[in-house]
């Protein structure tokens, strides 16, 4: 499968514990989004790296939220001291950016419930 | 008011109908047009990717923008009870991030 690959695909926490997700996205795509989808709305995007570099995040990224892609590669994204209202499905999409192809793949997402 | 307007729904049809999904939006910077297919407690699947305005057909779906009214459709012809799932409109501008702003999602349910 050369589909875009998250996990873990369900988490339950505490809160106030850390949890870390990872992303592995489609090969030779060089970008790379996290976007988190709560209970009846769509994806909203949370930040994105072209490559190594993280380029933009959204103010809904909060100062204990920290996304990092090491080497272009996989990407992780790790909550410290979660939150009840941080439970929500993580989502990564990758993507090519050449010409005017723009086109985002996602995975099935990392389903967080904090308890 | 959100940048992306998508009528929540659920919208119940018969196998065989012809559905109409639509978003409005009101950045006019959007360019590229998108709609994903999910399942509940899946990730969005692509289905059809438009750039600017026109329409693009691929099987049983046609894809519709028109920029002037920052209004765009998904048609799905010969609707199947597969086809129930969520329906989400995507949109990015023309800058360095392409990143998404989605509707809300259309809960569709074909009735066998």
């Amino acid at each position: 499968d050369t589909g875009v690959s998250q996990d873990p695909r369900h988490k339950i926490t505490k809160r106030g514990q850390n949890v870390t997700f990872r992303c592995d996205p489609i090969s030779e795509h060089n970008r790379l989004y996290w976007y988190r989808q709560t209970l009846g709305q769509g994806p909203e995007f949370l930040t994105y790296f072209q490559n190594e570099a993280q380029l933009e995040k959204s103010r809904l990224l909060s100062d204990r939220f920290s996304a990092e892609r090491p080497k272009g590669s996989f990407s992780t994204l790790e909550i410290q001291r979660t939150e009840q209202g941080d439970s929500a499905m993580y989502l990564c999409a990758s993507s090519s950016v050449s010409g005017a192809n723009t086109e985002a793949f996602f995975g099935q997402g990392t389903r967080l419930t904090v308890v | 008011q959100k940048e992306v307007e998508q009528d929540p729904g659920p919208l119940s049809v018969p196998e065989g109908a012809i559905v109409s999904l639509n978003c409005t939006y009101s950045n006019s910077a959007f360019q590229y047009f998108m709609w994903y297919r999910q399942y509940s407690r899946k990730g969005p699947e692509l289905l059809m990717y438009t750039y600017s305005s026109g329409n693009k057909e691929d099987g049983r779906f046609t894809a519709q923008v028109d920029k002037s009214s920052k209004y765009i459709s998904l048609f799905i012809r010969d609707s199947q009870p597969s086809d129930s799932a969520t329906y989400l409109c995507a949109m990015s501008a023309l800058d360095s991030s392409y990143k998404l702003i989605f509707g809300s999602g259309t809960r569709l349910l074909v009735r066998p």
